[in-house]
């Protein structure tokens, strides 16, 4: 199995500050064959379901806010909130797809400082 | 835009069968990759198990389960219904959990639409 870890259980953050989030798989999951990346992205609030952010390690969802964007390739990758606001208080996940059986990091709780 | 909606007993006796049925609408099961996951009370995410029909098979349901769990678990579908379910043998309390159906649009894909989750708590 791919193991997912995330460096931080949690950070707080200023309001309108950058929030980083750091993911890292035991596997590369980056294809050489189409050069994609299998990693997702999820914010969780609570009481309701993840919520699908970023695919392909760095392509935002329709809907959602510019400052979120992902990066990173191979085994390393960040999930990035370039301007904090209140709603983005949640834990956000990232998740592996390249090979089953799907895994996720174990989550990063974003509050505000 | 596909909606999912758990549904189900949300208590189970220890060493019995944890049953639920995600019902799918704005879409066909018959295209897709449906998946069960799930979440212990305060902790992380578990993907469980998928289902999804392959025309290649003459639209018989494959499915692929996490070894951690496939002795115990069989998800099955009803086309008529747009529903598909699962099964979770001899549950202890370890398998006390949100339980969430959502859906891949491919084999490799993330998961793009979930329903709202249903608690399972195991307990006699």
């Amino acid at each position: 199995d791919i193991v997912m870890t995330q460096s931080a259980d949690s950070l707080a953050v200023s309001l309108g500050e950058r929030a980083t989030i750091n993911c890292k798989s035991s596997q590369s999951v980056l294809y050489s064959i189409n050069n994609k990346n299998y990693l997702a992205w999820y914010q969780q609030k609570p009481g309701q379901p993840p919520k699908l952010l970023i695919s392909w390690a760095s392509t935002r969802e329709s809907g959602v806010p510019d400052r979120f964007s992902g990066s990173g390739s191979g085994t390393d990758f960040t999930l990035t909130i370039s301007s904090l606001q209140t709603e983005d208080v949640a834990v956000y996940y990232c998740q592996q797809y390249s090979s089953s059986p799907f895994t996720f990091g174990p989550g990063t709780k974003v509050d505000i400082k | 835009q596909v909606q999912l909606q758990e549904s189900g007993p949300g208590l189970a006796k220890p060493s019995e069968t944890l049953s639920l049925t995600c019902t799918v609408s704005g879409g066909s099961i018959s295209t897709d990759f449906w998946s069960w996951i799930r979440q212990p009370p305060g902790k992380g995410l578990e993907w469980i198990g998928y289902i999804y029909y392959s025309r290649g098979t003459n639209y018989n349901p494959s499915h692929n389960y996490n070894p951690s769990l496939k002795s115990r678990v069989t998800i099955s579908a009803d086309t008529s219904k747009n529903q598909f379910s699962l099964k979770l043998t001899s549950v202890t309390a370890a398998d006390t959990a949100v339980y969430y159906c959502a859906r891949a649009t491919g084999l490799v894909d993330p998961f793009d639409s979930w329903g709202q989750g249903a608690l399972v708590t195991v307990s006699s």
